[in-house]
């Protein structure tokens, strides 16, 4: 069982907006630890989305946002497109354990 | 180019030993972040550990005492010593790079993944 609690699977339309949770505790997030979300399709290496908690790596779209509030964190995608289907991950620190960091345990999301 | 390329994974029996291997190009080992991040079939990722621009080290709880993370400047490389293997720690093990603090910038670099299989 994974530190951090993602949805297993989410849906959305193409076009739409979805938003993926990442619910923590106070030992991660809500010890204003950043939050990192990664992209990762079948069978290739995680991609960074956001860093720092809301904030893109050079040549990520902006339809991808970040954001924080208390012990969980969300990433939403905007006009979702038929490439964004991918496993989701989000990752933070861990403030009980110097130097530790912790995952959570992805979401798929589908466009349907 | 930045590029990590990881070698080393194999079939190995439970007690065995594996030393992986992450070769970079493109920057400098000992000034980055070195993490190993690990994914076992069909489940999600598992941070594993991480090798500070100043040598310290940390490891997640399964691994610690068994696995050990270290670097050669010379060879810009970052290897994960592995004993004591266990059927769980079978898994493909990217090698990747945090930038900077290691808590504000996310793992932006990451290898092609290794395979270990402990049976």
């Amino acid at each position: 069982q994974s530190v951090l609690t993602q949805p297993p699977s989410v849906s959305g339309a193409p076009g739409q907006r979805v938003i993926i949770s990442c619910t923590g505790t106070s030992a991660n997030i809500g010890a204003d630890c950043d939050v990192h979300w990664y992209k990762q399709l079948p069978g290739t290496a995680p991609k960074l989305l956001i860093y720092g908690t809301r904030n893109r790596p050079s040549g990520v779209p902006d339809r991808f946002s970040g954001s924080k509030s208390g012990t969980s964190a969300s990433l939403a995608i905007t006009g979702l497109q038929a490439e964004d289907e991918a496993d989701y991950y989000c990752q933070s620190c861990d403030s009980s354990q110097s130097g530790h960091w912790v995952f959570g345990g992805g979401t798929k999301l589908n466009v349907v | 180019e930045e590029q990590l390329v990881e070698s080393g994974g194999g079939l190995i029996q439970p007690g065995g030993s594996l030393r992986l291997s992450c070769v970079v190009s493109g920057f400098t080992v000992s000034k980055n972040y070195m993490n190993w991040v690990r994914q076992a079939p069909g489940k999600g990722l598992e941070w594993v550990s991480i090798l500070y621009s100043g040598g310290s080290t940390y490891y997640a709880d399964s691994v610690r005492g068994r696995f050990t993370i270290s670097r050669d400047n010379s060879k810009n490389t970052v290897f994960l010593q592995m004993n004591s293997l266990r059927a769980e720690d079978t898994a493909v093990y990217y090698c990747a790079r945090v930038p900077g603090s290691p808590f504000y910038y996310g793992l932006d670099v990451w290898g092609q993944g290794t395979t270990v299989t402990v049976s």
